[in-house]
């Protein structure tokens, strides 16, 4: 089955550390994103990738970091940086980086520090 | 900018009860627009998305919705309410020209009441 799996489910950091978390699809999309999504708040972009090698900041990208070395993978790293990273974590991905595109998302990684 | 505003973050309706969600969108280009449902702790599905075709998009479990350009809406519906509809809805916004990536609304929570 096509898809998109991310890894772990839960994670637990103690504050200072950095954590980074999986983001894998199967589904041969060129575009993926990450998103952070606190109660009441929705969802918000934190980096997205058009296409393997490149990728872009989003509206909150202070604290993370990102890569995308291979076309199936983008994962999302959490620094020490990020002043409050308790969140649920959503990785998506979309055939291109179009307007119309529609985004499939993965199961998310709940963070949470200590 | 883009933005969006769903009005009410939750929404409490009784079994077989007509189910509204609203929706209203800020876009300074015309707009393509979408609704994801995200059951908990699970990651989001699309329902339906607008792409400038049929102002009245048809999509999956018996939602549907409507682009009104006059009132900047793009409202859910779905005629009678089922207890596996209860979950969170978010309405998303994203652009012709200019930012491709989903601007998303805070999410209303729907009810449904046996």
């Amino acid at each position: 089955d096509g898809g998109i799996t991310q890894s772990p489910k839960y994670l637990f950091r103690k504050e200072g550390q950095n954590v980074t978390l999986s983001c894998e699809q199967n589904l041969n999309h060129d575009a993926m994103y990450w998103y952070r999504q606190d109660p009441g708040q929705g969802l918000r972009l934190i980096y997205y990738s058009q296409i393997v090698n490149d990728f872009q900041k989003g509206d909150i990208a202070e604290g993370y970091s990102v890569s995308r070395e291979k076309k199936e993978s983008f994962p999302l790293t959490v620094t020490s940086a990020q002043k409050n990273p308790t969140a649920f974590y959503l990785c998506a991905s979309s055939i291109d980086y179009g307007s119309t595109d529609t985004q499939y998302f993965g199961p998310g990684t709940r963070l949470t520090v200590l | 900018a883009q933005s969006v505003t769903q009005l009410g973050s939750h929404v409490s309706v009784s079994e077989g009860a007509l189910v509204l969600l609203r929706c209203n969108y800020s876009s300074s280009v015309p707009p393509y627009l979408f609704w994801y449902v995200q059951y908990p702790n699970q990651g989001l599905q699309l329902l339906l998305k607008y792409t400038s075709a049929a102002t009245l998009v048809k999509g999956i479990n018996g939602f549907e919705a409507e682009f009104k350009k006059s009132e900047t809406s793009f409202h859910l519906t779905k005629p009678s309410a089922h207890m596996r509809d209860a979950a969170e809805y978010f309405c998303a916004v994203s652009e012709s020209m200019g930012r491709r990536a989903l601007t998303f609304g805070s999410g209303t929570r729907l009810q449904v009441q046996p």
